[in-house]
């Protein structure tokens, strides 16, 4: 079955540390992007990639950084430098960065650092 | 910057019966897709209905239908037959012609009450 894979489903960091999360698809996609999501609030904008080695900062990428080396893989580094980095993370995918394509979701990453 | 207003936090409804969830958004293009994204407990998020601003006929997918007044800038999902399974956050999206970046509302929780 195609789909997106996040892992690990929790995540728990020491302050200070970089962590990175995985975001693996199988759907062939040239689009992928990364959203982090706050109690109460809807989804923002980290990053995106519309090819591979090629990658845009969104709305609040300060203190992230990502790769794409491989259609298949974005994975996203939350990095010291992000203040509040507890968050639940949604990578997406989409077959191009037209309008008119959908996005499909991973299960997502719920990252907790203390 | 485009912006999507979800005014409604919480919304409730008895099942069987059916309820509208509301979405208002900001933009100064003519071009542009707008998404309504249904999120369960489980957090995956699905897409549940789409429409393209050019084109007048509102988009209807089984039980749901949105009522889209471009000129209002107004895009409500109406839940006909709402079952227990429709119980979930609900998203508002929109995409304009820069489409690496999707725009999300905060979210509407809808309750269905056996």
């Amino acid at each position: 079955d195609g789909g997106i894979t996040q892992s690990p489903k929790y995540l728990f960091r020491k302050e200070g540390q970089n962590v990175t999360l995985s975001c693996e698809q199988n759907l062939n996609h040239d689009a992928m992007y990364w959203y982090r999501q706050d109690p109460g609030q809807g989804l923002r904008l980290i990053y995106y990639s519309q090819i591979v080695n090629d990658f845009q900062k969104g709305d609040i990428a300060e203190g992230y950084s990502v790769s794409r080396e491989k259609k298949e893989s974005f994975p996203l580094t939350v990095t010291s430098a992000q203040k509040n980095p507890t968050a639940f993370y949604l990578c997406a995918s989409s077959i191009a960065t037209g309008s008119y394509y959908e996005q499909y979701f991973g299960p997502g990453t719920r990252l907790t650092v203390t | 910057a485009q912006t999507v207003t979800q005014s409604q936090p919480e919304m409730s409804v008895q099942e069987a019966e059916t309820v509208t969830l509301s979405c208002t958004y900001d933009t100064s293009e003519s071009d542009y897709y707008l998404f309504w994204y249904k999120q369960p407990p489980s957090r995956q998020m699905i897409l549940v209905i789409r429409q393209e601003a050019y084109k007048q006929q509102n988009a209807t997918e089984n039980r749901f239908s949105v009522n889209f007044q471009k000129a209002a800038k107004s895009f409500s999902l109406k839940i006909s037959d709402s079952q227990l399974g429709d119980a979930a956050m609900y998203f508002c999206a929109y995409r304009g012609t820069n489409a690496g970046k999707s725009t999300f509302g905060d979210g509407t929780t809808l309750t269905v009450k056996p």
